[in-house]
């Protein structure tokens, strides 16, 4: 079975632009959890959908959005990008609440 | 505020030994706990979970123990190899919060050869 997949694994942008990234889970989960992941904060939750529902959401700006489609695929986007928001962004999926969260590998995100 | 963390941030042990990553936690709602392991370049790597009505359980040359009491989580990996080095992240999972996981601030295992 394939794992999670995030795509694309590299990005640079340059502040003010905005940013989509997206996160194909496990064939059969409908849990999609983002995280955002720097030397200085460490992994922090960003927003968790499950059927399309956002569920949970940390604490980060509003900048920070997400969407879940019906298929489970899930897309995270930041907008008017500051340098502060390069890091490593995690997409975890889930069959559903309180089970086993896989990650994908990431999208590094640089802001120049 | 309540957070997981990590006692040391670095441990180095000997190929074939066996290693031991503590984690505290400090929210006594906390029911969930899981091991994950994070080589450079890949995202966190499932390990081990327990759950809270038990107090240990193995896998494949892992144990993991929680410690309800004083709110202590250790991962013992037996006879470690070069491929066990990694960084080591605790993380905890509320009943009440989803699957939202918060996640300590990681040890970095260094296995000698």
């Amino acid at each position: 079975k394939a794992g999670v997949t995030q795509t694309p694994r590299y990005l640079i942008k340059t502040r003010g632009q905005q940013v989509t990234l997206s996160c194909s889970p496990i064939s059969g989960h409908r849990s999609v959890s983002w995280y955002q992941q720097t030397p200085g904060q460490g992994l922090q939750f960003l927003f968790e959908y499950f059927s399309e529902t956002q569920r949970n959401k940390g604490n980060f700006p509003g900048r920070f959005s997400g969407r879940q489609f019906s298929n489970s695929r899930s897309e995270m986007n930041v907008s008017t990008l500051e340098l502060g928001d390069s890091a490593l962004y995690l997409c975890a999926s889930s069959l559903g609440t309180g089970d086993t969260q896989y990650f994908g590998p990431g999208t590094r995100l640089t802001v120049l | 505020g309540e957070s997981v963390g990590l006692h040391l941030p670095t441990l180095s042990v000997q190929e074939g030994d066996n290693s031991i990553i503590n984690c505290a936690y400090s929210n006594s709602a906390s029911d969930y706990f899981i091991w994950y392991k994070q080589e450079s370049g890949k995202g966190p790597q499932f390990i081990i979970d327990i759950r809270s009505n038990m107090d240990k359980r193995q896998g494949q040359r892992v144990t993991v123990l929680l410690n309800k009491t004083v709110k202590h989580l250790s991962l013992q990996i037996a006879a470690t190899q070069p491929g066990d080095s990694a960084v080591y992240f605790c993380a905890e999972n509320r009943d009440n919060a989803g699957n939202m996981l918060t996640f300590g601030g990681g040890t970095r295992l260094m296995v000698k050869p």
